[in-house]
């Protein structure tokens, strides 16, 4: 148990389908990410929010819409996603951003996504 | 270009032996934070230790530790005694303060699969 829980665990969807990648953290951190894991590659950070405001949004397509309605939750929206776009999304806290030092992230189990 | 190297896709170790992965890094600057995580097959990356560029002593954090030979811009990281529970993903990372792009984040190697036999 990391306190950062992912859901759905595995999801599924047509590339005209809509659908949402869910984030909880109960370690009372002011930072959230989501990272994507697709094989063979290194983990790729797509968004990062401090204390709810998105900081980052590292080139990743509008197909993928972030959401993050207080410091614990985030929310990944996906519409008319592709293929390639099948891959693990992490999520990840910490206690703040900014300070190198202050670099441990913790992660959720992922969301492993599989567009058809 | 690849911030972090990790050469070895795979490796081999047989369990209460030691196991050495290696990773390599790409820096200009002089404040950064090199950290290894581990992720078994559930997909839960697990952090497992922490070297900060000014550190002069390596990292360690039970049975494993932390190589950091700042010169040669390596961290490899030092399992002892390894278990069956270890065979898992590693992954090295980096944090970099001046990185504008990701300055918020970690960078990540593509990984080394380990698997430990008995």
């Amino acid at each position: 148990e990391t306190g950062v829980t992912q859901t759905p665990r595995h999801l599924v969807m047509g590339m005209t389908n809509k659908k949402s990648l869910k984030c909880e953290q109960h370690l009372g951190h002011n930072a959230m990410y989501w990272y994507k894991q697709s094989a063979k590659k290194p983990l790729e950070l797509m968004f990062v929010y401090s204390l709810e405001e998105r900081v980052e949004n590292n080139s990743v397509p509008s197909r993928f819409s972030p959401e993050c309605p207080n410091s614990s939750h985030l929310f990944l929206h996906l519409h008319t996603l592709q293929p390639e776009d099948s891959a693990l999304y992490l999520c990840a806290s910490s206690q703040d951003i900014g300070t190198v030092a202050l670099g441990e992230l913790f992660f959720g189990e992922g969301s492993r996504l599989t567009v058809l | 270009a690849q911030k972090i190297t990790q050469t070895q896709p795979g490796m081999f170790v047989q369990e209460k032996e030691a196991v050495t992965l290696d990773c390599t890094y790409d820096t200009s600057d002089q404040s950064y934070g090199l950290f290894w995580y581990k992720q078994p097959s559930s997909g839960e990356m697990i952090f497992l230790i922490y070297q900060g560029s000014y550190d002069e002593q390596n990292a360690t954090e039970g049975r494993y530790s932390l190589n950091f030979q700042k010169a040669r811009k390596s961290a490899n990281l030092v399992i002892s005694a390894s278990q069956l529970g270890d065979s898992a993903m590693y992954f090295c990372a980096m944090r970099e303060r001046s990185n504008s792009n990701s300055g918020y984040a970690l960078n990540f190697g593509k990984g080394t699969s380990l698997l430990v036999t008995p």
